[in-house]
């Protein structure tokens, strides 16, 4: 049962020109998104993030979007740069019944982003 | 400031013997999570502790496994006995308050022969 996933397993783009990574959920419980990047033999870096009450969100060249009705949320990178190759995780946290935040997250397949020179 | 901090960053070890991997959390972070990454799951929670109390052990996949947090700035995850299945990167995390994002240590790459 895989409530997150990221159905492409790769991505290769032009320096310079956008990478949009893409990552989908079917759990209407969780609340709050985020994305991770992961470089060989090390642990995944927190890169942005995004509250369920809003439908974007931007830091520097690195903005995330959410369709909630479509369970859909996407990472745009402009302009991408080669140091931006990397796996990237998308990731889901969710209330609990009470409505409380719960710490577990659920992370995606991840995406291999490759930014040629 | 120092991250999560894990030991050993490698580990090689025949079936059967026992695995502790340790784990720092970040100063003053509260939750930490024991995760497992292999090539067929993913990255996968194996347990989550909220000030020192287990909260969530639901993805440690058998009897095997154990995970303990005896203070506030270590943790252990053991595999007795181990098997080759278990093979895989073990990370840890920690979060303050507020669950937001999660900071990852370099994680530990478990080889059991």
């Amino acid at each position: 049962d895989q409530q997150v996933k990221q159905n492409s397993p790769s991505l290769s783009v032009q320096e310079g020109r956008i990478s949009i990574l893409n990552c989908d959920y079917t759990n209407s419980m969780f609340d709050y998104f985020l994305w991770y990047k992961k470089y060989p033999a090390e642990g995944p870096t927190f890169l942005i993030s995004i509250s369920s009450i809003k439908d974007k969100n931007e830091d520097g060249r690195f903005t995330v979007f959410l369709n909630k009705s479509a369970k859909h949320l996407s990472l745009h990178i402009v302009p991408s740069q080669p140091g931006d190759s990397a796996v990237y995780f998308c990731a889901a946290r969710r209330v609990n019944a009470g409505g409380t935040s719960y710490g577990k997250l659920t992370f995606g397949q991840g995406t291999i982003l490759t930014v040629h020179p | 400031d120092a991250g999560v901090i894990q030991s050993p960053r490698h580990e090689v070890t025949e079936m059967g013997q026992e695995v502790t991997l340790r784990c720092k959390p970040i100063s003053g972070h509260n939750s930490l999570f024991w995760y497992r990454q292999t090539m067929m799951r993913g990255l996968e929670l194996l347990i989550y502790f909220n000030n020192n109390v287990p909260i969530d052990d639901s993805g440690m996949p058998e009897d095997r496994f154990s995970a303990k947090m005896p203070n506030a700035s270590f943790s252990t995850l053991k595999i007795q006995p181990s098997e080759p299945r278990d093979s895989a990167v073990y990370f840890c995390a920690s979060a303050g308050r507020g669950l937001t994002e999660q900071f990852f240590g370099p994680g530990t790459r478990l080889t059991v022969l």
